[in-house]
């Protein structure tokens, strides 16, 4: 399973966007990137998740160089309830089930 | 709403005591499901892998006999701390994939916060 290199911690206003970069240089040709949101005292929740190029949702946009040894997580417009910590994960995805092995995070922290 | 649903969501027990922990896939079934420990401000960290109908599979540096998975159905896995110590306290979170069109979404559990008097 490729690690995961994330920045510790990030601060943000409400209102701005915020970017959040995750090295994985050994990810492998089958595995997908997925980013996790976690509060406090609860399991994470799934963002986002991409093999290529862009993914947008309704809540995020993920970027993906053509390379795949980074992405970057977009979150438009943050509020004060987006501060979190964030994950980004690299793994198989299949329908036999994969094992997620969580880094370290980026705890983000919006300010009004 | 929850797709995966973990009870109790916290306990408080004695030291010496065992404790058991459900995750239930509410709308799916899971052949496999997952169990995390999370300590404060940090990562969550594997401890197992729980397979329906067979033995579960611990990653290294996890007590087998200590951390007790069953995984009887295809919509329940629990996990039992036995002979519980202090040390032990820490929220326990569960997962479980679920096919989601083209690929596989990890759901994971709301979390069992233990805390061993």
């Amino acid at each position: 399973l490729a690690k995961t290199t994330q920045p510790i911690s990030m601060d943000s206003y409400e209102g701005q966007e915020v970017n959040i970069t995750c090295s994985h240089n050994n990810i492998a040709t089958n595995d997908y990137i997925t980013w996790y949101q976690q509060f406090p005292s609860q399991g994470p929740r799934f963002i986002i998740q991409g093999y290529k190029t862009k993914v947008t949702n309704e809540v995020a946009s993920l970027f993906i160089p053509a390379d795949r040894k980074s992405s970057t997580l977009s979150l438009p417009r943050v509020s004060l309830s987006d501060t979190a910590v964030y994950y980004c994960l690299v793994g198989v995805s299949n329908t036999g089930g994969f094992k997620t092995i969580f880094g370290a995070g980026t705890r983000l922290f919006v300010k009004a | 709403g929850a797709v995966v649903s973990q009870h109790p969501s916290r306990v408080i027990c004695k030291s010496g005591t065992s404790v058991k922990i459900e995750c239930r896939s509410l709308d799916f079934q899971a052949t496999t499901m997952f169990w995390y420990r999370q300590f404060p401000k940090q990562s969550l960290m594997l401890m197992a892998t729980s397979n329906e109908g067979s033995k579960a599979t611990y990653e290294q540096g996890v007590e087998k006999d200590k951390f007790l998975i069953n995984h009887a159905s295809l919509t329940l896995s629990t996990l039992t701390v036995t002979s519980a110590h202090p040390e032990d306290s820490s929220f326990y979170i569960c997962s479980a994939p679920k096919p989601t069109g083209r690929d596989t979404e990890a759901f994971f559990g709301q979390g069992t916060r233990l805390t061993v008097v």
